[in-house]
């Protein structure tokens, strides 16, 4: 079945780092691909999406392409802040929906000022 | 806005008490709801999904009898944990959906944590 891996955590930068998180996937076909985040007491939400193979999902500062013959999503943010403190899940689901979504561990990032 | 609520935040329990969880959707009507679980360290892992006066589709190896779904309104559904023991202690998470822009996005809330004892 489907599945998807992410670098485990918890990854601690200072403030202004360079970010990088990798997630790669198992998937049949040509799937949608996500990034959530979590804040702290918060539910999880849609950071950036990418729903073909080269697209670019941005948001926030925050980067992801859609690799398909490395089948990865890596996030990526050139100068991290406090504020991005947060949990950050990739997922991916079916083409074309968000619907049945497959979730990777999460990772947990904190910048320290 | 789209904004989902889950109560109780957390919950501790004696083990053979059933414990109710609600999500709400609090701006917004729901295509439909899902019913997430997640252990440390791990994946959120679907339990269910369900739609507003339908029975909810449980995945694989969910015990429906276990896991009580109830989506009594488009922005209502509940999880109702029956005889809970100490492994059914875990984080529930729910989403509810609605398409926009030609695309169904799931909204999640926060969470609620369950402790069995």
């Amino acid at each position: 079945g489907d599945s998807v891996t992410q670098m485990e955590g918890p990854v601690t930068l200072s403030e202004e780092a360079f970010l990088t998180i990798n997630c790669t996937y198992t998937a049949t076909g040509y799937p949608s691909l996500f990034w959530y985040v979590q804040y702290p007491g918060e539910g999880l939400q849609l950071l950036l999406k990418a729903t073909k193979a080269d697209d670019k999902g941005s948001n926030k500062g925050f980067e992801a392409t859609y690799r398909k013959e490395t089948t990865s999503f890596h996030l990526e943010k050139g100068s991290v802040q406090v504020s991005d403190s947060a949990v950050y899940f990739c997922a991916l689901s079916d083409p074309g929906s968000a619907r049945q979504l497959t979730f990777g561990s999460g990772t947990q990032l904190t910048v320290l000022p | 806005g789209a904004v989902v609520s889950q109560h109780p935040s957390w919950v501790i329990c004696k083990s053979g008490t059933s414990v109710k969880i609600e999500c709400r959707s609090l701006d917004f009507q729901a295509t439909t709801m899902f019913w997430y679980r997640q252990f440390p360290k791990q994946s959120l892992m679907l339990m269910a999904t369900s739609n507003e006066g339908s029975k909810a589709t449980y995945e694989q190896g969910v015990e429906k009898d276990k896991f009580l779904i109830n989506h009594a309104s488009l922005t209502l559904s509940t999880l109702t944990v029956t005889s809970a023991h100490p492994e059914d202690s875990s984080f529930y998470i729910c989403s509810a959906s609605f398409w926009r822009e030609q695309w169904e996005t799931q909204y999640f809330g926060p969470g609620t944590r369950l402790l069995v004892l």
